[in-house]
């Protein structure tokens, strides 16, 4: 069974520019996450997807992240324009549907995204 | 509001020697707790979970867990370091479907 794979695995960007990163969560697993680790901080939450919906976004930071996953699928966070602030290391992770499996979460190796 | 506290961002141990990472949680509801590492380079990996069963955990890499209710803690432990354990840990926790709540970390740094 293949892991959750996320794309690219780097991205320097200039501030003001356009990213966009990818997630593949592992088959089958409807629940999608978004985590985020600042340099010097602890990762925190993002968003959580249900399939194609949105379950929770309290995480996200501000409207210059957009997340989006297409047919329940694959998703992708696009950060829009980008700031300095916005580097760190952008964790995706998939899960099962519901009962005690949905408990435990399944990461990928992360996309860290350099700003300057 | 649910935390977690990881106390040491950095121990350093002895190849060999006991290592002892420790965790505490807040949570106004019974928790799943877990223990993820990530090594150099790459993403998080499990390392084992609590999910209310047995309250000692096993899980990979010789490492275990002890879940106490009473002092809200559930620290990672493994009696011989390898040079191999030298990464960084995560504890964690959360509630069923819902994200997770990491700490800050603990570097593990193991000598030889």
């Amino acid at each position: 069974e293949a892991g959750v794979t996320q794309f690219p695995s780097h991205s320097v960007i200039e501030k003001g520019q356009t990213v966009t990163l990818r997630c593949d969560p592992i088959s089958g697993h409807d629940n999608l996450y978004w985590y985020r680790r600042v340099m010097g901080k602890e990762i925190k939450f993002l968003l959580h997807f249900v399939k194609e919906s949105k379950q929770d976004e309290s995480g996200m930071p501000n409207n210059r992240f957009l997340a989006e996953r297409t047919g329940g699928t694959y998703s992708t966070l696009k950060v829009q324009p980008a700031e300095l602030e916005d580097s760190g290391v952008y964790f995706c992770a998939s899960s099962h549907i519901s009962g005690r499996a949905s408990r435990e979460q399944y990461f990928g190796p992360g996309t860290r995204l350099t700003v300057t | 509001a649910q935390s977690v506290t990881q106390l040491g961002s950095h121990v350093s141990v002895s190849e060999g020697a006991l290592v002892l990472l420790r965790c505490n949680y807040s949570s106004s509801v019974p928790p799943y707790l877990f223990w993820y590492v990530q090594y150099p380079n790459q993403g998080l990996q499990l390392l084992l979970k609590y999910t209310s069963a047995a309250t000692l955990v096993k899980g990979i890499n010789g490492f275990e867990a002890e879940f106490k209710k009473s002092e809200t803690s559930f620290h990672l432990t493994k009696p011989s370091a390898h040079m191999s354990d030298a990464a960084e840990y995560f504890c964690a926790l959360n509630q069923a479907g819902t994200a997770l709540i990491f700490g800050k970390g603990t570097t593990l740094s193991v000598s030889s």
